[in-house]
């Protein structure tokens, strides 16, 4: 199994340019999360969905819309790029929600440099 | 909103001494985990602790969790140059939705 993975790696974005990060999983996970880390901050809820064909609000949603269209992929677009969105992206799954006691499996990330 | 704060912020040890970490939290939880994150990686999940629990181990990780001080221990015993990493507590707020929490870590270094 490959797990979580996330494309692209790597991406440099000019202000007001657009994109999609995407994450497949092949663990059938129910449930899907992207977050963002900031040097010397945690990890920050973006969207997550509890099911294909479902998305939810986290922390910081702004500038970020979400789909989740099959069950093993989750997208994470961004509208029109600002140097605030600067950030390295990862992308998550659990079985089941986390109320449910269950780990969330982290992909490698996407580190996204917008000038 | 930051939910979990790690205590201290960077800890540097010698192999084979134990590192301690600390997390503290502001509201009731479900449950807390402790995840690590090698440099430019992904967060591996360490451990998960139910608001019910008290302790567990995994291997050479003890975790404590103290509802009534709202704070968790990380304990990493016997510590290797490769448990070298930035260790992360994540709550999970009773009662509320499935929006796992971070704080903002605490980096470790293991000398050789």
């Amino acid at each position: 199994n490959a797990g979580v993975t996330q494309t692209p790696k790597f991406r440099v974005l000019k202000t007001g340019q657009s994109m999609t990060l995407l994450c497949a999983q092949d663990m059938n996970h129910e449930y899907m999360y992207w977050y963002r880390q900031d040097p010397g901050m945690g990890l920050r809820l973006i969207h997550y969905s509890v099911g294909e064909g479902t998305t939810a609000k986290g922390e910081v949603p702004d500038g970020y819309n979400v789909s989740r269209l099959k069950k093993q992929n989750f997208l994470l677009g961004l509208e029109s790029a600002a140097p605030s969105q600067t950030s390295v992206y990862f992308c998550a799954s659990s079985l089941t929600g986390t109320s449910g006691n269950y780990e969330q499996y982290f992909g490698p990330g996407t580190r996204l440099t917008v000038t | 909103s930051q939910q979990g704060e790690e205590d201290p912020q960077a800890l540097s040890i010698q192999e084979g001494e134990n590192a301690t970490m600390n997390c503290s939290y502001k509201t009731s939880i479900n449950n807390l985990q402790w995840y690590r994150q090698n440099s430019g990686r992904g967060l591996v999940h360490l451990i998960l602790i139910r608001s019910n629990e008290r302790e567990k181990h995994s291997g050479r990780l003890r975790v404590t969790l103290d509802t009534s001080k709202k704070s968790s221990s990380l304990l990493i015993t016997a510590s290797r140059a490769a448990d070298t990493a930035s260790y992360f507590c994540a709550t999970l707020t009773q009662g509320g939705s499935e929006k796992l929490v971070f704080g903002k870590g605490t980096k470790l270094t293991v000398n050789p």
